[in-house]
């Protein structure tokens, strides 16, 4: 169900530097729609990190940073810290105007 | 304060049907598109609905396409979700979700309510 694909997991010690990668096809990253990242946490509802590609709404560290080139997309945490351990999601659209979900990654500290 | 507060998850049998309710608070409800999302047990986000601020709008996934029907009451700033013929698969946490256009961000989400379908 998911089309938009996503590494299962990444890690690295505090203070380093991960990224993830989402990648999509020309009907929904390629096509142009935004790329918006979301961070779970267990047991709560997910939270927007990045909207809009590169964006980031007020409240979010700016150690998270997002962008966007061809059908892919890529979320970078700087600074990796144990509270940044958890799942994360890509989003965007598609040509029939659906919402589509990355498949997940679970970040892991150290 | 955005809230959204979602409502009427439990145990059904497959086959069988149940309402979800998400009533929304502490923004202009009709000025907003509204989304279902669910997750399985263990298993990644998955968009299942989506309708337009005045409810003229609506767009499903393909696996509910037919036996899931999204609405809106915009005079009781309530979002619906009517699930028929349920399936095992259907099994899932539903979240409901707020966007200020068609095409942006999910930018609050409900709590999560949990479907059982199980006999």
């Amino acid at each position: 169900q998911s089309v938009l694909t996503q590494p299962p997991s990444v890690s690295g010690a505090p203070g380093q530097r991960v990224t993830i990668s989402c990648t999509g096809s020309r009907s929904n990253i390629g096509a142009g729609y935004d790329v918006q990242w979301y961070q779970q946490l267990p047991g709560t509802a997910p939270k927007v990190l990045i909207y809009g590609n590169n964006n980031r709404p007020s409240g979010v560290p700016d150690r998270f940073s997002g962008s966007k080139s061809g059908t892919s997309a890529s979320l970078a945490i700087t600074g990796l810290q144990a509270e940044d351990e958890a799942e994360y999601y890509c989003q965007s659209y598609d040509s029939s105007l659906s919402a589509v979900f990355g498949t997940g990654t679970k970040v892991t500290v150290l | 304060e955005v809230q959204l507060v979602g409502s009427g998850g439990g145990l059904v049998q497959p086959g069988g049907s149940l309402r979800l309710s998400c009533a929304g608070s502490g923004f202009t409800f009709s000025s907003y598109w509204m989304h279902w999302v669910r997750q399985a047990p263990g298993e990644g986000l998955v968009w299942v609905s989506r309708i337009s601020s005045d409810g003229s709008i609506t767009n499903y996934a393909d696996s509910v396409k037919g036996r899931f029907t999204i609405s809106r009451d915009n005079a009781k700033n309530t979002l619906y979700l009517q699930m028929n013929s349920l399936r095992a698969e259907d099994t899932a946490v539903y979240y409901c979700a707020r966007c200020y256009s068609s095409l942006s961000d999910f930018d609050y989400w409900g709590q999560g309510t949990l479907v059982t379908v199980s006999s």
